[in-house]
């Protein structure tokens, strides 16, 4: 039973366009989440996070959204750039001191210049 | 600043070898990890140490075996490789901090076939 849902495999956008990608996840006890970055034969970089007691998290050229009663959080990246195409894995970890943390599939962003 | 280093890099084994993969930080972290991504499967947890001394099975923990050899080590073990094993293997580890809202680092990762 997948706790972390990214349903979209892959998005192609424009240079100079929003990218939004999307994560559900599943457990109500999650209580902090990530978004990680992932180029080809290297390992995941961390991005960007945000805690449960928040709305929305900016960081530069990307925001992530968290909608708690949807259970859905998204990530904005504003503008993408060429450089932004990656595999983007959504994460969560189990507030109470689990150290576990649970990683969506990915989606793999193509930014067309 | 190494952060996490894993060894090997690279690895073929044939169907029944066992290997140990294994993975070192320096950031005096707390809790290490190690994942396991598949096409199309993203990363899965294997088995996880929340500190030094303890371990715990994530996911898909079956056929593989564990030690936290140390603060800075975790190592993971394939006693009897199958073909489906074949995957790559990345290490992480992450600080113990409050409130406990930290990103956990990755290595590079161990790129392993069973033939």
């Amino acid at each position: 039973d997948q706790q972390v849902k990214q349903n979209s495999p892959s998005l192609s956008v424009q240079e100079g366009r929003i990218s939004i990608l999307n994560c559900d996840y599943t457990n109500s006890m999650f209580d902090y989440f990530l978004w990680y970055k992932k180029y080809p034969a290297e390992g995941p970089t961390f991005l960007i996070s945000i805690s449960s007691i928040k709305d929305k998290n900016e960081d530069g050229r990307f925001t992530v959204f968290l909608n708690k009663s949807a259970k859905h959080l998204s990530l904005h990246i504003v503008p993408s750039q060429p450089g932004d195409s990656a595999v983007y894995f959504c994460a969560a970890r189990t507030q109470g001191g689990s150290e576990k943390l649970v990683f969506g599939k990915g989606t793999k962003l193509t930014v067309n210049p | 600043n190494a952060g996490v280093t894993q060894t090997p890099k690279f690895q073929v084994l044939k169907t029944g070898q066992s290997m140990t993969l294994q993975c070192a930080q320096d950031m005096n972290h707390n809790s290490m990890y190690w994942y396991r991504q598949d096409p199309g499967m993203g990363l899965r947890l294997i088995y996880y140490s929340a500190s030094e001394g303890t371990t715990d099975k994530g996911e898909v923990p079956n056929g593989y075996n564990v030690s936290r050899l140390n603060k800075r080590e975790f190592s993971l073990r394939l006693e009897s490789a199958a073909p489906s094993q074949t995957s790559v293997y990345f290490c992480a580890s992450r600080p113990l901090t409050v409130p406990r809202n930290t990103e956990a680092f990755f290595g590079q990762g161990t790129r392993l076939t069973v033939v």
